[in-house]
């Protein structure tokens, strides 16, 4: 079954601390990825996002995340959280031969980082 | 900027009551997407809408279902609630094509009693 795997569902970091949160996923062929923040009390936003291209991709507030084809692995990594990093986060995949509609989701990781 | 919309952040409802959950978003995208969002599961799609008035199931499309008859809106329908669909239901819209991603609403927390 098509599947995406994150194994940590809950992290505890001191502020930083250098962060990395796996992501595997089970398609072979060609992949759209994504990371997904959810802060505290706000809507899932767009952290960032790999289509094709260089694998090192970086996003936003410091974020980057490596895709490593021959592992099936898009894993999340930051040098040094802050306090406000604390959220949710999930990784996603859109695989093209379901038609650019479907997108399957993790089930998340909670970050919390102490002050 | 993208701006996705939902009716409410904060709905009660009884079992066996009808439930419209309403996304509007307004940026012309084409695919819309209903999920739901539960403690350690993650977000699980309910249905997808690819253009107004089309739709396809997605993995857990069972008492629920949708209306888009307009382009920037879309509607989630429980047609008699039960405890079990008491969740976090997240709106979501995309512009078609295979380099956009999904902009997602604020959700709205449901508790079916």
């Amino acid at each position: 079954a098509q599947s995406v795997s994150q194994h940590n569902h809950h992290v505890i970091l001191s502020e930083a601390a250098s962060l990395e949160l796996g992501c595997n996923y089970s398609y072979g062929g060609t992949v759209n990825l994504f990371w997904y923040v959810q802060y505290p009390g706000q809507h899932l936003q767009l952290l960032l996002k790999y289509f094709s291209g260089d694998p090192l991709v970086k996003g936003i507030k410091g974020f980057e995340a490596e895709f490593i084809k021959s592992k099936f692995s898009f894993n999340l990594r930051k040098p040094s959280v802050q306090w406000s990093d604390t959220a949710e986060y999930f990784c996603a995949v859109n695989p093209p031969t379901s038609g650019t509609y479907k997108y399957i989701f993790g089930t998340g990781t909670r970050l919390k980082v102490l002050a | 900027d993208v701006k996705v919309t939902q009716s409410s952040r904060y709905l009660v409802k009884r079992t066996g009551e009808k439930v419209f959950l309403e996304c509007v978003q307004d940026m012309d995208h084409e695919n819309m997407f209903w999920y739901r969002q539960d403690p350690g599961l993650g977000l699980r799609l309910i249905y997808f809408s690819y253009d107004v008035k089309m739709k396809e199931k997605g993995d857990i499309p069972e008492g629920y279902s949708v209306s888009r008859e307009k382009k920037e809106r879309f509607s989630l329908i429980l047609e008699s609630a039960s405890t079990n669909q008491t969740s976090m239901y997240l709106c979501a819209s995309r512009k078609q094509g295979i380099s956009y991603e999904q902009y997602f609403g604020p959700g709205t927390r449901l508790t079916v009693t």
